[in-house]
This record gives C-alpha cells, sequence and structure tokens, in this order.
C-alpha cells in the first residue's frame, strides 16, 4: 500500500533563512509521481513542485525545490529564502502512474509559520 | 481564467440530513475529482469522475456519491449525515484523468450539527 509520512508537525523559520520540508513515502510501485502542495488559510491547494520517480535531476521551480533520495524513498521540500507569505501548510502527496486513474495520496502535513 | 469553483462555501447540516456539493473544473479540464479534509489532517480521495463516470473510488462508504454533467461539472452527494462527514470538500479537476497536476477549488465547509 502506498502511504506518505510528514513527521514535522509544524515548524518556525527565520524570515530569508532556507527550509527544509521532510517527506518519507512507501510504496512497491516502480512508477510513481511525487508532489508538494501548499494549503494557505484560504483553504485552496496550491501546486508547487513536481518530480517523476524516473526523472534523474532534482526538480526546481522557482525558490521550490524538491531533494529526490530515490533509494531512501525521501522527497524533502526545500524552500530558499523563506518570505511572510510561504506561512502555511505544505503537503507531501504521491500518485502511482501505472493507471489512467489514478488517486494522489496525501501526507499529514506540516504547518510552516515565518517569523519576520 | 477562472480556476475551479465550489458552492457553497460554508454550510451547516444536521445528522441525517442529506448534502449536495457542487464544482465548476477549470476551463480546457475535463476530470473532476473530490477530496475530504478533515480538521489537522491531509486530504482524502473519495471518487474521480471523467466522460461522466465513476472512474476510481476511494474508501468512502456508499453514502458518498457523485455525478458529472456534460459540461464537465460535478456534485458531491453525501446521505445520511454523521458528525464524522464535518470536513473541508476539495473538488480538483485535471486535463484527463491521467492528469499529474490537479487544480483544487477553496472548498466546501461542511458542519454537521
Amino acid at each position: 500500500a502506498q502511504k506518505i509520512t510528514q513527521t514535522q508537525p509544524g515548524m518556525f523559520v527565520q524570515e530569508k533563512e532556507a527550509v527544509t520540508l521532510d517527506c518519507t513515502y512507501d510504496t512497491s510501485d516502480q512508477s510513481y509521481g511525487l508532489f508538494w502542495y501548499k494549503q494557505p488559510s484560504s483553504g485552496e491547494m496550491i501546486f508547487l513542485i513536481y518530480q517523476g520517480s524516473y526523472d534523474e535531476q532534482n526538480a526546481t521551480e522557482g525558490r521550490y525545490s524538491l531533494n529526490f533520495q530515490k533509494a531512501r524513498k525521501s522527497a524533502n521540500l526545500v524552500i530558499s529564502a523563506s518570505q511572510l507569505g510561504d506561512s502555511a501548510m505544505y503537503f507531501c502527496a504521491m500518485r502511482f502512474l501505472g493507471s489512467s486513474a489514478s488517486k494522489i495520496i496525501f501526507g499529514s502535513g506540516t504547518r510552516l509559520s515565518i517569523r519576520p | 481564467d477562472a480556476g475551479v469553483t465550489q458552492s457553497p462555501t460554508h454550510l451547516i447540516k444536521t445528522r441525517g440530513q442529506q448534502v449536495t456539493l457542487r464544482c465548476s473544473p477549470k476551463s480546457g479540464h475535463d476530470t473532476v475529482s473530490w477530496y475530504q479534509q478533515a480538521l489537522g489532517q491531509g486530504p482524502q480521495f473519495i471518487f474521480q469522475y471523467y466522460e461522466e463516470e465513476e472512474r476510481q473510488r476511494g474508501n468512502f462508504p456508499d453514502r458518498f456519491s457523485g455525478h458529472q454533467f456534460p459540461n464537465y461539472s460535478s456534485e458531491l452527494n453525501v446521505n445520511a449525515l454523521l458528525l464524522g462527514d464535518s470536513a473541508l470538500y476539495l473538488c480538483a479537476s485535471s486535463p484527463g484523468a491521467g492528469a499529474n497536476v490537479l487544480t483544487f477549488g477553496a472548498g466546501s465547509r461542511l458542519t454537521v450539527l
């Protein structure tokens, strides 16, 4: 069975510092995708970054990068130069790519708070 | 370009009642998925609709049902409401059932008293 684990319920970071949000996953599938979503207090889930299991390079999107360590089944999100607007819930998620209709499984989330 | 729109944004029901939530997908998207997010937890997959058919279903009882219309909009129906059904219900759309990236709406917050 597929499972996502986020072990940090909450984090406090000083503005402009870099922050790493941890995510480990469990799957026996070979073809899968990993995602990070941001959820501000408004409730909307905002897509941040995607990494395919066969991608050899770590994904980057602006200030976001995904530290993908396949052997360790780890997909940590790194946010560089944090901003006050980064304060939100962050969810790691996974999808099996072998099916044309496949659900996305989410972790329990990490609440990130940026201090000015 | 409007994203995913959901209605209503908030609603309060009592146990045993029925509720219908609505979702209009992002322009160009034909697939709709529904998720339930209980307070303090990550979203849980309910089901996905594509070509007006339920394509995949999560671990939810038959009290949860849905529909997709020819214009790709969708409804989520929950019958015989329980206190535990109180949650944020998120609709997500995508261009195809196998698309990797979902676009989410802001959700409908249901409170069951």
